[in-house]
């Protein structure tokens, strides 16, 4: 079965500090991984996938299959990352469907 | 320009009432999603189409259910409400084949 794995229910940064916000996922086959996120009162947006190695909004995320963990990093954290961020996998190609981590809650404070 | 809505927004209704949720997209996508937020569980998959007359059940589809009559509907309906079902529900569209996936506002339902 398809699993997705998010251990922080809040991280709580300063601004300015590093952010790993971490992913962990089980999955028999290939697997490709996103990072959606929330903002408050707002739809769920993606923010990056693994396919395309993008940085958004200088978050970027490594696919490490040895370890099965996908975590989203930045370095430098800002007040307007506060948000909720849910990590997903696709258990077919593209998103055919996505299973989700249980979310992460990240409070950046001043 | 394309979009993905639900309706109603908010709804409360009683115990063992019928509620049908709606979901529309404008994207002419093939496949849709219906998930339910919960503190503590993130978002589960109740029902998914990939096409029309096409209906998939998901991890927690008992008490639910969907029918695709059309590209753009996929509404969700649960046939007798339980306070169990108090949730936030969304819905979400795809063109498939590696295209991004797009969510509604979201619904939250109250079952009294």
């Amino acid at each position: 079965a398809q699993r997705v794995t998010q251990p922080e229910k809040l991280l709580s940064v300063f601004k300015g500090a590093p952010v790993e916000l971490k992913c962990n996922y089980s999955y028999s086959g290939s697997p490709e991984l996103f990072w959606y996120v929330q903002y408050s009162r707002q739809r769920l947006q993606l923010l990056l996938r693994h396919i395309s190695r993008e940085s958004i909004k200088g978050f970027t995320a490594d696919l490490n299959k040895g370890e099965t963990s996908f975590h989203l990093k930045k370095p430098f954290a800002q007040e307007e990352d506060s948000a909720m961020y849910y990590c997903a996998l696709s258990v077919l190609t593209g998103f055919q469907k996505l299973v989700f981590g249980t979310g992460t809650r990240l409070l950046v404070s001043p | 320009d394309a979009e993905i809505t639900q309706s109603p927004r908010h709804k409360i209704t009683e115990t063992g009432r019928q509620v049908t949720l709606a979901c529309h997209q404008t994207w002419n996508h093939n496949n849709m999603f219906w998930y339910r937020q919960d503190l503590g569980h993130g978002l589960r998959l109740i029902h998914y189409s990939y096409g029309v007359q096409d209906t998939n059940k998901g991890e927690v589809s008992d008490g639910y259910s969907v029918s695709r009559s059309n590209t753009e509907d996929l509404p969700l309906t649960l046939e007798s409400a339980a306070s169990s079902q108090t949730s936030v529900y969304f819905c979400a569209s795809s063109g498939g084949g590696g295209t991004q996936a797009f969510f509604g506002q979201g619904t939250r339902l109250t079952v009294v």
